[in-house]
């Protein structure tokens, strides 16, 4: 079973407007989440994250929002860059401190 | 460089031989972890070690895989008789223990079997 989903596989975004990446968990015994972006051939990277007792945290453009009732999290990317282009991870971790991932949205944005 | 690194980048063998791959994760930090990633999906966890114990395995290492952490610095991921089912990137990543620490990830191993 999927216990992080992320729903978009692709999403097309122009330069310098805002990217919103959606992730949905099912496991309401995660606690920690996190976000990575992963080019080809390379590692993930790891970007922002979050803890389930916020429900909001930024860091420079990123910004990540958390509904714990609805078990959604979301991805922020405000004003969007060529560079941003790249795959974006959903990532979830309770009690064992593993990861779990979903299978990723590939973002592009256009100039 | 002091981040998390793997190798060799990539791998190609035949089906039926062993391979071991090797990590290097940051200095400090206790934790270390391998995960496999195969097209079109999101990493998934192998394994992972506090220090060099093994604290946890999944259901997906089957007895053909081993991980080892014998001195709780560099880890090795051996595979044993290859499967093309194999064929995927191994992530190594490592953090510090505690709540709420970020795994840092290396570049990972491309392994192909023929």
């Amino acid at each position: 079973d999927q216990q992080v989903k992320q729903n978009s596989p692709s999403l097309s975004v122009q330069e310098g407007r805002i990217s919103i990446l959606n992730c949905d968990y099912t496991n309401s015994m995660f606690d920690y989440f996190l976000w990575y972006k992963k080019y080809p051939a390379e590692g993930p990277t790891f970007l922002i994250s979050i803890s389930s007792i916020k429900d909001k945290n930024e860091d420079g453009r990123f910004t990540v929002f958390l509904n714990k009732s609805a078990k959604h999290l979301s991805l922020h990317i405000v004003p969007s860059q060529p560079g941003d282009s790249a795959v974006y991870f959903c990532a979830a971790s309770g009690d064992t401190d593993k990861l779990i991932f979903g299978t990723g949205t590939r973002l592009q944005v256009f100039p | 460089d002091t981040g998390v690194s793997q190798d060799p980048r990539h791998k190609i063998t035949k089906r039926g031989q062993n391979v071991t791959f090797r990590c290097d994760p940051i200095s400090e930090h206790n934790r270390l972890y391998w995960y496999r990633q195969t097209l079109g999906q999101g990493p998934e966890f192998l394994t992972y070690f506090q220090n060099e114990a093994q604290l946890e395995k999944s259901r997906l290492l089957s007895d053909r895989f081993s991980a080892e952490r014998p001195k709780g610095s560099f880890s090795t991921l051996e595979i044993q008789r290859t499967e093309q089912g194999d064929s995927a990137m191994y992530l190594c990543a490592s953090k510090l223990s505690g709540n709420y620490n970020e795994q840092f990830f290396g570049p990972g191993t491309r392994l192909t079997v023929l």
